[in-house]
């Protein structure tokens, strides 16, 4: 049970280059979610997928681009890279519960560090 | 804008001295929760307090919550090397199909 796994672990991309970090889950979990940490800022979160099929717009989606076309995977893509996205990427998933009630952990990935020159 | 609002920043004390950090949030919650980061490493899950609760202990941790002043304290006791780590408490909301993170606070235990 490998829990949430990203690949890559890291990557150097060049300003208008393009790029997809893959997510992947073996815990049969609905909820899919891409975070971003910055230094002093937390995380923030991008974007996050309610299940197969399915994504929404979270904090600061701009620039980014989701999939989930399987449940087990959730891909995040830059199409055009900046500066200003050099950051630690996280995902996480977690099981559905009923109703919205927050009452679930979520389980981390180890991180993808992207650095855009 | 982040709902929960850690305090301190930065904690540093000596091995075995008890560790307390704060939260803050601002709407109404459902549940807190409060996770670990090792450095280099993603979240950790450490404990869930229901918004009806007033405390809750799991091993070396205390977590209390006052909703009244909207706030919740994670205290580590007898802390150790390893508890050196950055703390994030994040807020459940009824309704809500996502956390909110706090920026985190960052421990560090001084042999």
């Amino acid at each position: 049970n490998a829990g949430v796994t990203q690949t890559p672990k890291f990557r150097v991309l060049k300003t208008g280059q393009s790029m997809t970090l893959l997510c992947a889950q073996d815990m049969n979990h609905e909820y899919m979610y891409w975070y971003r940490q910055d230094p002093g800022m937390g995380l923030r979160l991008i974007h996050y997928s309610v299940g197969e099929g399915t994504t929404a717009k979270g904090e600061v989606p701009d620039g980014y681009n989701v999939s989930r076309l399987k449940k087990q995977n959730f891909l995040l893509g830059l199409e055009s890279a900046a500066p200003s996205q050099t950051s630690v990427y996280f995902c996480a998933s977690r099981s559905y519960l009923g109703t919205g009630n927050g009452l679930y952990e979520q389980y981390f990935g180890p991180g993808t560090r992207l650095t855009v020159t | 804008s982040q709902q929960g609002e850690e305090d301190p920043q930065a904690l540093s004390i000596q091995e075995g001295e008890n560790a307390t950090m704060n939260c803050s949030y601002k709407t109404s919650i459902n549940n807190l929760q409060w996770y670990r980061q090792n450095s280099g490493r993603g979240l950790v899950h450490l404990i869930l307090i229901r918004s009806n609760e007033r405390e809750k202990h799991s091993g070396r941790l205390r977590v209390t919550l006052d909703t009244s002043k909207k706030s919740s304290s994670l205290l580590i006791t007898a802390s150790r090397a390893a508890d050196t780590a950055s703390y994030f408490c994040a807020t459940g909301i009824q309704g809500a199909q996502k956390l909110v993170f706090g920026q985190g606070t960052r421990l560090t235990i001084n042999p």
